[in-house]
């Protein structure tokens, strides 16, 4: 079975201050991925970054990078220069080669940025 | 290109009463999923599409809640009857590929559903 902790109910950051967003994960699958999401108060689930459990390098996307660390378990993302629009929620999940395809999502942290 | 759209965006039913939701994938995508949101959690499958066959519903309670795919493009989740704890957002997502644990999976609005 798969697993994903989000530790961090609830976290704070200045404007452009850097902040990262903690994720375990468990799965005994040799081949998954990573994702992360943010979910506004809106409600849609926008993707932001995916990491390949293959992947040699960690996933950046523009101001988001994702921090993979393979034998920890843990694929935490790291946001730079935080923006106000930053404030939402944000969901690590985890698809693993044996189960379809389906996403496993953790708790959730709620980011919110300071002016 | 148009992203997922979902239908409606709210709805307020009375427990016992029925419901349902609309799903149209982005264009071309094979694999339509629905997850289920309670507050404050993550969302959860209630089903996955495969083109128009089912591929998992093991979390579908399925003496209450019933969804189809006919013609393998829009579909359609229904709660019959509904009970206070279906109060949740009903998220539709969508991939290009048949499933695949890379695959990115793109959603919609969400309906938000409230049983008094």
């Amino acid at each position: 079975a798969q697993k994903i902790t989000q530790t961090q109910p609830g976290m704070f950051v200045q404007e452009k201050e850097a902040v990262t967003l903690d994720c375990t994960y468990d799965t005994s699958d040799p081949s998954y991925g990573l994702f992360w999401y943010k979910q506004p108060s809106s409600g849609e689930m926008i993707f932001l970054i995916y990491q390949g459990s293959y992947d040699q390098q960690n996933a950046t996307e523009g101001r988001y990078s994702l921090n993979f660390q393979k034998a920890r378990k843990s694929a935490n993302l790291v946001i730079s220069a935080s923006q106000l629009g930053d404030s939402a929620m944000y969901f690590c999940a985890m698809s693993a080669s044996s189960n379809t395809g389906k996403l496993i999502f953790g708790q959730g942290t709620t980011l919110q940025v300071k002016p | 290109e148009a992203g997922v759209a979902q239908s409606p965006r709210y709805k307020i039913i009375e427990k016992r009463q029925s419901v349902a939701f609309w799903c149209n994938p982005i264009s071309g995508h094979a694999t339509l999923y629905w997850y289920q949101q309670i507050l404050g959690q993550g969302p959860k499958l209630l089903i996955q599409f495969q083109n128009n066959g089912v591929v998992d519903d093991s979390q579908l309670p399925k003496d209450r809640f019933s969804a189809e795919r006919l013609k393998g493009v829009d579909s359609t989740l229904k709660i019959q009857p509904a009970k206070l704890e279906d109060s949740a957002v009903y998220l539709c997502a969508s991939t290009i590929t048949s499933g695949f644990h890379t695959d990115t999976q793109y959603f919609g609005p969400g309906t938000r559903l409230t049983v008094l």
